[in-house]
């Protein structure tokens, strides 16, 4: 099955600096890679997605990149502010089969005032 | 439009006895997810069930954990005899047919003592 890895567990920036968070997976049928943001004690909530036929989305202050030839996908926060601070999950997914997201562990973001 | 509903929202119970957490999808949602989540982990999957039928639970330890999904009513998780191996968050996820995006409840987070 998939297996998806996130890299770093922790990470602290500077209010304003950017951060980035790495996932890579194992299956090449993949092709569904959503993020998620949850704060502690809360929903996880869906902030950005990529399919893979595309190689980068952006939304205001976030955007993804993949690289389906290397299987890893990033994201990238700009301008990040304290209510950036969160955990964060990647995900990777066969669309349009119903098929369950497989999770990656989770980075913890803290955003310095 | 009401977000996933999940109840409760804490659930303690003691060893060997039942657990039952229950999810209301988004309306108009008719494809329906489960995933756990322990301490500082990420969400593994356990089940997703379409209205009246269960479509893939290969995510389900083969006892004393069932799900449905009934024509009417919320879908769902039974856990049976619990043990302390069982506290995590528990959330589910709801999508609507033929989208990718899977939208989470708040959880359910059971303290088996």
């Amino acid at each position: 099955g998939e297996n998806v890895e996130q890299h770093p567990s922790t990470l602290s920036v500077q209010e304003g600096d950017s951060a980035v968070i790495k996932c890579t997976y194992s299956d090449s049928a993949s092709n569904y890679f959503p993020w998620y943001k949850q704060e502690l004690g809360k929903r996880p909530q869906l902030i950005i997605d990529i399919r893979s036929n595309v190689g980068e989305k952006k939304d205001q202050r976030i955007a993804v990149t993949l690289n389906k030839t290397a299987k890893h996908f990033s994201l990238h926060i700009t301008e990040t502010q304290p209510e950036d601070s969160a955990v964060y999950f990647c995900a990777a997914s066969i669309a349009n089969t119903g098929n369950q997201f497989y999770f990656g562990t989770g980075t913890s973001l803290t955003v310095i005032p | 439009n009401a977000g996933v509903m999940q109840n409760p929202r804490h659930l303690v119970r003691r060893r060997g006895q039942e657990a039952r957490l229950r999810c209301s999808p988004m309306k108009g949602h008719s494809h329906v997810y489960w995933y756990r989540q322990l301490p500082e982990e990420g969400l593994k999957f356990m089940v997703y069930l379409q209205k009246e039928n269960i479509i893939d639970e290969s995510g389900m330890p083969k006892e004393r954990f069932s799900a449905e999904f009934p024509k009417e009513g919320p879908s769902i998780l039974r856990i049976q005899q619990v043990v302390r191996g069982d506290s995590a968050a528990y959330f589910c996820a709801s999508s609507p047919p033929g989208s990718d995006t899977q939208y989470f409840g708040p959880g359910t987070r059971l303290t088996v003592l």
